[in-house]
């Protein structure tokens, strides 16, 4: 089956630096790939939709500069939270789409970045 | 406009036990609707999803869940609890065309298994 590759698993940073999360697909060609963020015992949050070769959207709330996003090749997506501060800590997870058995789209998700600034 | 809502932010149950997980939907068409697990600091893994076809669906791990037009509903449903069931999950519906694709999810409700 599909396979999302997410990467790093955990990153610790200090405020003010940035970090890249990266999101693979493995064995497919994800045209659109999407980032969540997780809060601690809450639900995922759609942070911003990744369109391979185009801008990405983003959700109505989120800083476009803080979170940078490219999604240069069919199988990468990048997220980038440039000047990070504490309260940028989250659990970040992607998923990719997929065409999967019959047609119908699928949606694979990758194993998630805790991120903590310090 | 879709959205979803899981009725129990937290479950618990014996193992061995029933489990029964609630998540009620809304949507201006025919959804597709998912169930999602999802273990401590881990990603999402997709236990089973409907798509208009069959009403009940079987997934991994012996959930099954059951959508049921007239009352917007889509339970999860397990005959026998496992300590390994102990994760939180996620009810998920689908939104927009297949341009504007995106998942809604619902609040999670964390399933506690007890020994």
């Amino acid at each position: 089956g599909a396979v999302v590759s997410q990467h790093p698993s955990r990153v610790i940073c200090k405020s003010g630096t940035s970090v890249k999360i990266e999101c693979r697909s493995l064995d497919f060609q994800a045209t659109t790939m999407f980032w969540y963020r997780q809060f601690p015992k809450q639900s995922l949050m759609l942070m911003a939709t990744s369109n391979e070769g185009s801008k990405a959207t983003y959700e109505q709330g989120v800083e476009k500069d803080k979170f940078l996003i490219n999604h240069a090749s069919l199988t990468l997506s990048t997220l980038t939270v440039t000047s990070a501060h504490p309260e940028d800590s989250s659990f970040y997870i992607c998923s990719a789409r997929d065409m999967g058995a019959g047609g119908t789209y699928g949606y694979t998700f990758g194993s998630g970045t805790r991120l903590t600034v310090v | 406009a879709q959205s979803v809502t899981q009725l129990d932010s937290h479950v618990s149950v014996s193992e061995g036990t029933p489990v029964l997980l609630r998540c009620n939907y809304s949507s201006s068409y025919s959804p597709s609707l998912f169930w999602y697990v999802q273990h401590p600091n881990k990603g999402l893994q997709l236990l089973l999803k409907y798509t208009s076809a069959a009403t009940l669906v079987k997934g991994i791990n012996g959930f099954e869940a059951e959508f049921k037009k007239s009352e917007t509903s889509f339970h999860l449903t397990k005959p026998s609890a496992h300590m390994s069931d102990a994760a939180e999950y996620f009810c998920v519906v689908s939104s927009g065309t297949s341009g504007t694709y995106k998942y809604i999810f619902g609040t999670g409700t964390r399933l506690k298994v007890l020994a």
